[in-house]
This record gives C-alpha cells, sequence and structure tokens, in this order.
C-alpha cells in the first residue's frame, strides 16, 4: 500500500520568503505524486503532479517540486511567498492507471506573516 | 469553479437520521470519487465509481452507500447517522489522468 507523510502540520513563513513543505512517500510500484491547496472554505485543487517524466515539477502560482526517489522525497517549494498562498497543502499518492484512487497526507497548514 | 457540483452545501440532522448527498461531476469525467474530511480523520478515500460501476472501495462504513447513475451524477447515502459522522464530504471527477482530480466545494454535514 501507499502512503504520504507530510512533516510539520503548521508551517509559518514572512511575506517574500522561501516556502518549504515536506512531504515523504512510500509505495512499493513508482508512484505518482501529487500536491493539491486548499483554501478556506472551497475544495482542493491540484498544484502539480508528478507522473515519471522530469524530476524538477513546475505547478501553478509559482509553485515546484522535487520528485527525489533516493530520499523518497518530494517537497513543495516556492521561492517567495505571497500572501494569498495561506492554506492548507495535501501531499498525495497515486500508483496510476487502474487505481486512480489518491491517498492524501495530513496536510500543511501554511501562514504567511506580513 | 471546478465544474463539479455538490448539494447540499450545508445539513444538520439528528442522531439516527439518513442523509443523501449529491454530486454532479464535470461534463466529460467518467470516474466519481467521494472522500470524507474531518479534523481527527483527515482525508479519507471513501469510494470510487467509473462509468456506473464501482472500481474502488476505502474506509467506507457498512451505514454508507453510493451509487452512480446514467447520467453519470452520483449519490453518497449516510445512514443511522452518528455524532462522529459530522465532516466535509467531497466529491471529485476524473478525465482518468492518474490522481487528476477535481474536487467540488464539498457538503458539510453536522450531527446533533
Amino acid at each position: 500500500a501507499q502512503s504520504v507523510t507530510q512533516l510539520g502540520s503548521h508551517v509559518s513563513v514572512s511575506e517574500g520568503a522561501l516556502v518549504l513543505l515536506r512531504c515523504n512517500y512510500s509505495s512499493s510500484v513508482p508512484p505518482y505524486l501529487f500536491w493539491y491547496v486548499q483554501y478556506p472554505n472551497q475544495g482542493l485543487q491540484l498544484l502539480l503532479k508528478y507522473t515519471s517524466a522530469a524530476t524538477l515539477v513546475k505547478g501553478i502560482n509559482g509553485f515546484e517540486a522535487e520528485f527525489k526517489k533516493s530520499e523518497t522525497s518530494f517537497h513543495l517549494t516556492k521561492p517567495s511567498a505571497h500572501m494569498s498562498d495561506a492554506a492548507e497543502y495535501f501531499c498525495a499518492v497515486s500508483v496510476g492507471f487502474g487505481n486512480e484512487k489518491l491517498t492524501f497526507g495530513t496536510g500543511t497548514r501554511l501562514t504567511i506573516i506580513p | 469553479d471546478s465544474g463539479v457540483t455538490q448539494t447540499p452545501k450545508h445539513l444538520i440532522t439528528a442522531t439516527g437520521q439518513r442523509v443523501t448527498l449529491r454530486c454532479s461531476p464535470r461534463s466529460g469525467d467518467l470516474s466519481v470519487y467521494w472522500y470524507q474530511q474531518s479534523l481527527d480523520q483527515g482525508l479519507q478515500f471513501l469510494i470510487q465509481y467509473y462509468n456506473g460501476e464501482e472500481r474502488a472501495k476505502g474506509n467506507i462504513l457498512e451505514r454508507f452507500s453510493a451509487q452512480q447513475f446514467p447520467d453519470l451524477h452520483s449519490e453518497l447515502n449516510l445512514s443511522s447517522l452518528e455524532l462522529g459522522d459530522s465532516a466535509l464530504y467531497f466529491c471529485a471527477s476524473s478525465p482518468r489522468e492518474p490522481g487528476e482530480l477535481f474536487f467540488g466545494e464539498g457538503s458539510r454535514l453536522t450531527v446533533l
């Protein structure tokens, strides 16, 4: 079975600072990895996805993530935080076609300090 | 707007009651997923349907059931409700790209 672990349930960064949200995965087969964002009172929205092509994946709103097989990690970064980035972020894993369901991590709430 | 519509947005009911949550997927998406989000359990996968057929089952209680109709909309039925069933229930649809789910805004269920 596959799983993801998000380190840090709450992260605070200053506006303009680097955002780093950590995710480690466990999977018996090559995984598909995703980051989703949830703004208050909204559903989840796909930020970016890794599906075994390039290991550095760029997403929306300036976010990117790097797949590191040796570290079983898929950390999310953004060079400069903006107030509008305040939200909850979920890392998720799927094992691909035939089993498309996502298994989510517990989420990281990102707070931006003005 | 994800294109996925869920109704009702909010629902308050009593223990022991039964409710039905409805989901209309994005146009053209054949897969529908149901997830439960609560503070203590996080986001839990309940069940997936693909073109009317059950495809995968997760942590769905026996008191809960779902179906997908020929027009591809889906309903999640929750019965004999308990206080612990209070949660946000999300529906998502997918064009069948692995993991690329489009979520509705959720139905918030409160059981009193």
